[in-house]
């Protein structure tokens, strides 16, 4: 099946450095997301992505979808201890009778020291 | 506008016990998914509804898990006999439309253990 590789898995930074994760798959998206999960929350979108090679921004945030269509990264700049919390990538694949199915990362995991 | 409701958020039951969830999407949403979080991995997509038919399910384990929309509303997700590696955070999420640019909102999840 499809398989996302996340990394890096945790991240410990001073706030206000700059932040970058990325993911890469050996299969192709049509669709890539990136979301933000907190303790005991269920994950909130933070940046869709639908065409290859798009760099989309949403404040500090910043993310791209690969050429390939394989892979996308994000870069927080800036970091602010509201960030902390673990951001899973996703790749959205088109199936049979129209259905969107997601494939999750397993997650980085911010931390940020004051 | 009122999000994805989930009860109960968490749940303590014994292996080979039965437990049910239970999940309110975000009103006329006519999409609506289950996943499964393991501890320390991202979501899995378990079943798929549109509006009370089945799209997707073939990560379900049908052996233990089934899962229902009979109105096209509200959805149960039901484990019956319960095994130690169904310990998880379940999570429901609805979104407005049948695929395209239709963005997935998450419940809270129901954090499972079994003993």
């Amino acid at each position: 099946g499809q398989q996302l590789n996340q990394s890096p898995q945790s991240m410990f930074i001073q706030e206000g450095e700059d932040v970058s994760m990325n993911c890469t798959s050996s299969s192709i998206f049509n669709t890539w997301l990136w979301y933000k999960q907190d303790p005991g929350e269920g994950p909130v979108l933070l940046i869709a992505l639908y065409k290859a090679g798009e760099l989309t921004s949403n404040g500090r945030l910043t993310a791209q979808f690969g050429i390939t269509r394989k892979d996308s990264f994000l870069n927080i700049s800036a970091s602010i201890p509201s960030d902390v919390g673990i951001y899973f990538c996703a790749g959205q694949l088109r199936m049979s009778q129209g259905a969107q199915k997601l494939v999750f990362g397993q997650g980085t995991r911010l931390t940020i020291n004051p | 506008e009122a999000g994805v409701a989930q009860s109960p958020r968490y749940k303590i039951i014994e292996k080979r016990q039965s437990v049910a969830f239970w999940c309110n999407p975000i009103s006329g949403h006519a999409t609506l998914y289950w996943y499964q979080q393991i501890l320390g991995q991202g979501p899995k997509l378990l079943i798929q509804f549109q509006n009370n038919g089945v799209v997707d399910d073939s990560q379900l384990p049908k052996d233990r898990f089934s899962a229902e929309r009979l109105k096209g509303v509200d959805s149960t997700l039901k484990i019956q006999p319960a095994k130690l590696e169904d310990s998880a955070v379940y999570l429901c999420a609805s979104s407005l439309r049948f695929g395209g640019k239709d963005t997935q909102y998450f419940g809270p999840g129901t954090r499972l253990t079994v003993l």
